[in-house]
């Protein structure tokens, strides 16, 4: 286990759902990151959070909604998603301090949007 | 478990012998990389990590080589397991440059017994 646990790890929604992924890492982080992993692509950032701040967005639609309320929680919401949204939706953290520039991942949830 | 489902170069390797896996980075500031393996159904696991000071990085049966004259950096397993199999791919970082990584599209290892 790296310390990064995500939930629900499979989720199945429909279009006009809601639904929110969570993160929760238990390292001492203060920078936490969502990632979309899909089919013949490299892993994309979505969203990067350092001490509660967002950071980075890196041009994801406004169906996704990131929600950092502290340093060791992660959320990102979904509503109105489109079957190409389907992935392995993966959270990371990483220390902002120290000589430790690692980023640890956690298990990923898997998300299909019919 | 599930695939990832990625259409990735496959390295095909006798068990016991050595594997390696290269990845060609792109950014010539990127001065830390790490190597991460994903087995199915599972997140990316951290492997090793080399910072651009170095030229080589020795863990527990793997290896890694930085070469910054040609950005590229390779993966050494020694005598290869089994329990290898996975997806292997690297991830470079400009600590100048933000939090951000860079991940290459990754190598799937097969482990033949």
């Amino acid at each position: 286990e790296t310390g990064v646990t995500q939930t629900p790890r499979h989720l199945v929604m429909g279009m006009t759902n809601k639904k929110s992924l969570k993160c929760e890492q238990h390292l001492g982080h203060n920078a936490m990151y969502w990632y979309k992993q899909s089919a013949k692509k490299p892993l994309e950032l979505m969203f990067v959070y350092n001490f509660k701040e967002q950071t980075e967005n890196n041009s994801v639609p406004s169906r996704f909604s990131p929600e950092c309320p502290n340093s060791s929680h992660l959320f990102l919401h979904l509503h109105t998603l489109q079957p190409e949204d389907s992935a392995l939706y993966l959270c990371a953290s990483r220390p902002t301090s120290g000589s430790s520039d690692t980023q640890y991942f956690g298990p990923g949830t898997r998300l299909t949007v019919l | 478990g599930e695939s990832v489902g990625l259409h990735l170069p496959t390295l095909s390797v006798q068990e016991g012998d050595n594997s390696i896996i290269n990845c060609a980075y792109s950014n010539s500031a990127s001065d830390y990389f790490i190597w991460y393996k994903q087995e199915s159904g599972k997140g990316p696991q951290f492997i090793i990590d080399i910072r651009s000071n170095m030229d080589k990085r020795q863990g527990q049966r793997v290896t890694v080589l930085l070469n910054k004259t040609v950005k590229h950096l390779s993966l050494q397993i020694a005598a290869t397991q089994p329990g290898d199999s996975a997806v292997y791919f690297c991830a470079e970082n400009n600590r100048n440059y933000g939090q951000n990584f860079v991940f290459g599209p990754g190598t799937r290892l097969s482990v033949l017994p």
